[in-house]
C-alpha cells in the first residue's frame, strides 16, 4: 500500500513564523501535491511538483512555496503564517505514466494548522 | 476552467439503505476522469470509484456505483445496502488534461441505525 506520512496532525503557530510542513512517500511516486481543505470549498490546489526540483503553482500559490529536493519528500512553507492560513493542509501523491491520466491520488493524514 | 459541483452539503440515510449523492462539473475537454473519494472524520482521504470520460459503460466497485451522464455533465454515486463505516465526507473530483484534480465542496454523508 501507499503510505503518505505527512509529519504532524496538529500545529499550532503565531502569525509571522515561518511555518514548514513536511510529505513524504513511500512509493517512489513521481507527482506530489499540497491542497487546503475549508468548510464549503473542498479542496484547492496551493502547489504541485512533477519531478525533483520541479513545481508549478496551483490555484492558490499566493502566502505558500515548496520545496522538492528528493523524490520522496515535498514541503510546504508558508513564508509568514497569517490567519486566513489556518486550515487543514492535505498532501498527495500519485504515479506518472505516460498517456495516462487516470493514476489516482493517495493522500496523507492532514495537518491541522491553526495561526494565532 | 473547470469547475466541480456537489449541491448537497449533507445527506442522510438508514442502515441498509440505499443513497445517492449528485456531482455536476463542467468542462470544454472531450478526454477527462472522474473520481469519488471518500474522507471519515479524523481518516485519510482514500478514492472510493472511478469513471473514464470515453467509457459509456457506469463504474461499478461493490456497493458504490456511478450514474455517468456525459451529455449533461452529470456524475452522481450509488451507495447501496448502507453502513454505519459508510459516514464520511466525499468529494466528487475533475482531472482532465494533466495531474491537478479539481474537487467539488463536499457532501456529509450521515448514516442512521
Amino acid at each position: 500500500d501507499v503510505k503518505v506520512t505527512q509529519s504532524s496532525r496538529y500545529l499550532v503557530k503565531r502569525t509571522g513564523e515561518k511555518v514548514f510542513l513536511e510529505c513524504v512517500q513511500d512509493m517512489d511516486h513521481e507527482n506530489m501535491f499540497w491542497y487546503r481543505q475549508d468548510p464549503g470549498l473542498g479542496l484547492r490546489l496551493i502547489y504541485f511538483s512533477y519531478d525533483v526540483k520541479m513545481k508549478e503553482k496551483g490555484d492558490i500559490p499566493e502566502g505558500y512555496s515548496v520545496s522538492r529536493e528528493k523524490k520522496e519528500r515535498f514541503s510546504l512553507i508558508l513564508e509568514s503564517a497569517s490567519t486566513n492560513q489556518t486550515s487543514m493542509y492535505l498532501c498527495a501523491s500519485s504515479l506518472y505514466k505516460a498517456g495516462s491520466n487516470h493514476q489516482p491520488q493517495h493522500f496523507g493524514d492532514g495537518t491541522r494548522l491553526s495561526i494565532l | 476552467a473547470q469547475t466541480v459541483t456537489q449541491s448537497q452539503p449533507e445527506m442522510s440515510v438508514q442502515e441498509a439503505e440505499t443513497v445517492t449523492l449528485s456531482c455536476t462539473y463542467d468542462t470544454s475537454e472531450s478526454d477527462y476522469y472522474l473520481f469519488w473519494y471518500k474522507q471519515p472524520p479524523s481518516r485519510q482521504m482514500i478514492l472510493v470509484i472511478r469513471q473514464e470520460a470515453y467509457k459509456q459503460q457506469n463504474a461499478t466497485e461493490n456497493r458504490f456505483s456511478v450514474n455517468f451522464q456525459k451529455a449533461a455533465k452529470s456524475f452522481s454515486l450509488k451507495i447501496s445496502d448502507s453502513q454505519l463505516g459508510d459516514a464520511a465526507m466525499y468529494f466528487c473530483a475533475y482531472r482532465g488534461y494533466g495531474n491537478k484534480l479539481v474537487f467539488g465542496a463536499g457532501t456529509i454523508l450521515r448514516v442512521k441505525s
